[in-house]
């Protein structure tokens, strides 16, 4: 069973803070570790698709690394705006069934 | 260009009922892939089908469960003699043929609810 966990739950940061949250994956048979944005009653929207260890990506202020030998991914977010809160998943995929596994998920909430 | 749409957005069934769930892929995108995401838990993987096929159903629950994706029309998502763990959200996803699992656009879910 591929257990993918993601913390913290939930987050509560001021507006202009920066922040950053961690997604953990199994470190063996690796192949990709997916991150996505997820805003109350709309679709899981596609962040980053990091295959690569050492992989840094980048999308506005938002960016992620990827460690795939000790199984974990970070999610920065710099300079948090309101419009950020949201749900960040990450999920993950093995060499077998290429199945995507979600974590969790962290609930973001910026306060203004 | 309509992204992936999902029909109906909200579905009420009494126990026992039959609850169908309508996808229909992104224009040009022949990968439909089912997902259910349970109160209070992330999105679980259900099942992985192309046109007339099911390439994973590797997550679909063993009995009352069944997709198809006809060479026409949407994909479809069946629960019969639904229970009241049956109440979720459904989400459908899809994506294009030469990017498989990796580039997956998603749509607005359907939110079911057994009474």
């Amino acid at each position: 069973i591929l257990n993918v966990e993601q913390s913290p739950q939930s987050l509560h940061v001021q507006e202009g803070d920066s922040t950053n949250f961690t997604c953990s994956f199994p470190s063996s048979n690796f192949y990709a570790l997916h991150w996505y944005r997820w805003e109350t009653a709309k679709s899981p929207e596609a962040l980053f698709v990091m295959t690569l260890n050492g992989d840094e990506k980048k999308k506005g202020r938002i960016s992620a690394t990827l460690n795939t030998k000790e199984g974990y991914s970070y999610l920065y977010i710099k300079g948090s705006q309101p419009e950020d809160s949201a749900t960040y998943l990450c999920a993950f995929r093995d060499n077998y069934g290429q199945n995507f596994v979600f974590g969790p998920g962290t609930r973001l909430s910026v306060l203004p | 260009n309509a992204g992936v749409m999902q029909n109906p957005r909200h579905l009420v069934r009494r126990r026992g009922q039959e609850a169908r769930l309508r996808c229909s892929p992104m224009k040009g995108h022949s990968h439909v892939y089912w997902y259910r995401q349970l109160p209070e838990e992330g999105l679980k993987f259900m099942v992985y089908l192309q046109k007339e096929n099911i390439i994973d159903e590797s997550g679909m629950p063993k009995e009352r469960f069944s997709a198809e994706f006809p060479k026409e029309g949407p994909s479809i998502l069946r629960i019969q003699q639904v229970v009241r763990g049956d109440s979720a959200a459904y989400f459908c996803a899809s994506s294009p043929p030469t990017s498989g699992r990796r580039e997956q656009y998603f749509g607005p879910g359907t939110r079911l609810t057994v009474t």
